[in-house]
């Protein structure tokens, strides 16, 4: 089974700019989540795509935003892009379906390294 | 609201002895899911164990597993015979009230000494 693929790798772009992030889940999973990590504030989700539609949203400007296609492929959107928006963009996929919710085990991509300058 | 803590920012550990990486979590929910990652210098963050909260054994993968302290809200993760392979940083999260988005704690950077 073929795991969470995310292109590109590697970004580096300008103050102002925008940028657009894909992320390929699992096949299977219809769940993708996002999450930003830096050194200062770790790990941050982002938001939750579940069968086309944003299910949970975390606290991000507007500026950040996601949608999922009917092959439950993610694209994540920055515009305007600033000097603090330099992470790691992680991407998560899961099967988001597990009763309770408890056991949702999430794989993740190998992410992609945004450096804007 | 959830909350997971790890109190080690980082441990060094000698190649091939055990190592215990503290969490405790906080919820008023008695349903929810405990959670360990790896976390490479590559980026990747890979699954390594799970802990259901009515789970009465604890979780073991191979050389990882889980002690689960319910009354004490703790999910600590040991790793037997380290290798050298295991520096890495170590994440725990937990799901629970229904949420399928897992809460992180800030990790525990772990560096395995030959």
């Amino acid at each position: 089974k073929a795991g969470v693929t995310q292109t590109p790798r590697y970004l580096i772009k300008t103050r102002g700019q925008q940028v657009t992030l894909s992320c390929s889940p699992i096949s299977g999973h219809r769940s993708v989540s996002w999450y930003q990590q830096t050194p200062g504030q770790g790990l941050q989700f982002l938001f939750e795509y579940f069968s086309e539609t944003q299910r949970n949203k975390g606290n991000f400007p507007g500026r950040f935003s996601g949608r999922q296609f009917s092959n439950s492929r993610s694209e994540m959107n920055v515009s305007t892009l600033e000097l603090g928006d330099s992470a790691l963009y992680l991407c998560a996929s899961s099967r988001g379906t597990s009763g309770s919710g408890t056991y949702n085990e999430q794989f993740f991509g190998p992410g992609t390294r945004l450096t804007v300058l | 609201a959830q909350k997971i803590t790890q109190t080690q920012p980082g441990m060094f550990v000698q190649e091939k002895e055990a190592v215990t990486l503290d969490c405790t979590y906080d919820t008023s929910d008695q349903s929810y899911g405990l959670f360990w990652y790896k976390q490479p210098s590559s980026g990747e963050m890979i699954f390594l164990i799970y802990q259901g909260s009515y789970d009465e054994q604890n979780a073991t993968e191979g050389r990882y597993s889980l002690n689960f302290q319910k009354a004490r809200k703790s999910a600590n993760l040991v790793i037997s015979a380290s290798q050298l392979g295991d520096s890495a940083m170590y994440f725990c999260a937990m799901n629970s009230g229904g949420s399928y988005i897992p809460t992180f704690g800030r990790g525990t950077s772990l560096i395995v000494h030959p």
